[in-house]
């Protein structure tokens, strides 16, 4: 099936360490989202990228850091750096018109 | 630039009476339009959208949304709702200029009362 695959559903984190949150599209989209999901806020961008190699800062982008090597794949980092984790975050890619979104990670700090 | 106000963030309504959830942008440009559902613990998925021509579009499960472009609104509505609908729904613009990104509303979560 054509889509956007995430990975894992479920992330526990201890204090001071780095993750990674996978995200893998087959659907030959260009550009690819990260999105920050906390209770009551909506969708808040972290990073996206619109060609492979290149990528650009989100509203919150603090504590956080991505790549882009393969048009297929768009991997999100969480730093020590950021504070406050704990969130559900959502990938998505877009062609010409419409946004397709995996089913979501959510990370929580322990 | 574009912006995207859902007029309500929680909307109750009682199972099967009508509903509808409020959508108003601003943007500079022409514009693509969108509503967007969760179900709890999910990802987004496409209700319907709005690109060019008839003004009423209708999406999966029901749901109709009407384009009105002198009051920039974009309202999702239901004739008759269901326990099933019980999600939060997301209005999103995206404009037609060189940066092309999808500007999100805080959502509207909508509780259908038994």
């Amino acid at each position: 099936d054509g889509g956007i695959t995430q990975s894992p559903k479920y992330l526990f984190r201890k204090e001071g360490q780095n993750v990674t949150l996978s995200c893998e599209q087959n659907l030959n989209h260009d550009a690819m989202y990260w999105y920050r999901q906390d209770p009551g806020q909506g969708l808040r961008l972290i990073y996206y990228s619109q060609i492979v190699n290149d990528f650009q800062k989100g509203d919150i982008a603090e504590g956080y850091s991505v790549s882009r090597e393969k048009k297929e794949s768009f991997p999100l980092t969480v730093t020590s750096a950021q504070k406050n984790p704990t969130a559900f975050y959502l990938c998505a890619a877009t062609g010409s018109t419409e946004a397709f979104f995996g089913q979501g990670t959510r990370l929580t700090v322990v | 630039a574009q912006s995207v106000t859902q007029l309500d963030s929680q909307v109750p309504v009682f199972e099967e009476a009508p509903v509808e959830l409020r959508c108003n942008y601003s943007s500079s440009v022409s514009v693509y339009l969108f509503w967007y559902v969760q179900y709890p613990n999910q990802g987004l998925q496409l209700l319907l959208k709005y690109l060019s021509g008839s003004t009423l579009v209708k999406g999966i499960n029901g749901f109709e949304a009407e384009f009105n472009k002198s009051q920039t609104s974009f309202h999702l509505r239901k004739p008759s709702v269901h326990i099933s609908d019980t999600a939060e729904y997301f209005c999103a613009v995206r404009g037609l200029d060189s940066n092309y990104q999808l500007i999100w509303g805080a959502g509207t979560k909508l509780i259908i009362k038994p």
